[in-house]
Formats: C-alpha cells, structure tokens, sequence
C-alpha cells in the first residue's frame, strides 16, 4: 500500500547550519506530496506542498522538490534557526486525494 | 476565528470504559480526520469523513467508530478502551470538495488519552 518514510531522527544542528530532512514514498500513481510541520504542545501546520513531479514547494525558507524519478520529496533549508526547532512530517495523499497519510516524523533541534 | 477545537484535552479510562471524543469546526469544511499520534510511530489516520452522513475507514480503524451527523462536528468514539488505544489524538479538518483532492489539513491541538 501507499506509505512514506522519513529518516530517523532526532536530528541536531547548530543556528545557520544546512538542513536535509530526507522523504521517499511508494504510491500508486503521482500523487501530491506535501511537508507538515509541528510545534511543542501544537497541531500539525502545513509547510509546503508539491502537485506533480518536478514541482518545488517552497515557504519560510524551507524548500521541496518532488522527485518522480527517485520517488523523493526531501526538505531542505540553506540556514536554520532556534525557532525551527519542531518535528517534521511528510505526506502524501491517500484514498484517490480524500485524505493525507504521514510518516513518522523527524524531530530537528537547533541550538544557538 | 475557533478553527478545529477538540473536546477533552485530557482524559484518562480504565480498560473496557468508553467514551467519545468530539471535534467541532467552524470554517464549513467539508472533510475531517481523526489521527493518532504514538512515539515512533508518525501520524496514523484512523477514520475520516469526505461529508455529513459519510465515514470511511483509515490505516488503523479498528476498536473505533465514528459519525458525522452534522457538518460542523466529527466524533470518535471507544466502546471499550484497550490500554494500546493511549495516545494523542488529532482531529484534522480540509475544504475538500467531493471529487478533488484535499489540499490543506487545519489541526486541533490534540487529546491527550490515557487508558490504564
């Protein structure tokens, strides 16, 4: 069935650092692919999102690119700050785009 | 502007209690979602709703049951709690429309729920 792994996490980076946070998916299909981010003590916000294959979603410095051919949507920022410290998810659609399913999550802590 | 306001924030039952969980959203959406969330284990989606009247079941559905009287509210209910039900729980909301895709999930905080 449709699934999405992230890697394992926690992963721990020092304030302006590169991020990568990797995503792979199996999917029937292409599916939109999207990045949910959450906050201690919060729900899930969107972060960004990609619609079809070579498609970058980008927001609050956090870029995407949806990968068709290695079946990839990697998270990446060029410099991190304390305040993206939060557990990322990856996702895609589910049930022909009725609902999202995630994977695991990757805790990120920054420190200054 | 409430968005997604889920009732309890926190409870705690012994096995073989029930109990319902409600979510309530203020913004028409015509999907909504209840997922659990583990250490470990991610995000699963246990039922969701495409529309009032309408259920189907998710990745991890069983020990669950749902209902979707009213657009607005979305409840999840535990007939007989089983200790491997403690978790967090998320109600999510989408302005879905039936026959496209979702594109934008508004999450409530979560409910804490312990079950000894």
């Amino acid at each position: 069935g449709d699934s999405v792994t992230q890697m394992e996490g926690p992963v721990t980076l020092s304030e302006e650092a590169f991020l990568t946070i990797n995503c792979t998916y199996t999917a029937t299909g292409y599916p939109s692919l999207f990045w949910y981010v959450q906050y201690p003590g919060e729900g899930l916000q969107l972060l960004l999102k990609a619609t079809k294959a070579d498609d970058k979603g980008s927001n609050k410095g956090f870029e995407a690119t949806y990968r068709k051919e290695t079946t990839s949507f990697h998270l990446e920022k060029g410099s991190v700050q304390v305040s993206d410290s939060a557990v990322y998810f990856c996702a895609l659609e589910y049930q022909a785009g009725t609902a999202l399913i995630f994977g695991k999550g990757t805790t990120l802590s920054v420190s200054s | 502007n409430a968005g997604v306001t889920q009732t309890p924030k926190f409870r705690v039952l012994k096995t073989g209690q029930s109990m319902t969980l409600l979510c309530a959203q203020d913004m028409n959406h015509e999907y909504m979602y209840w997922y659990r969330q583990d250490p470990g284990m991610g995000l699963r989606l246990i039922h969701y709703s495409v529309g009032e009247g309408t259920t189907a079941k998710g990745e991890v559905p069983d020990g669950y049951n749902v209902s979707r009287l009213k657009k607005q509210n979305f409840l999840l209910g535990l007939e007989s709690a089983a200790p491997s039900q403690t978790s967090v729980y998320f109600c999510a909301s989408s302005y879905g429309v039936r026959g496209r895709n979702v594109e934008k999930l508004f999450f409530g905080s979560g409910t804490q729920l312990s079950v000894l």
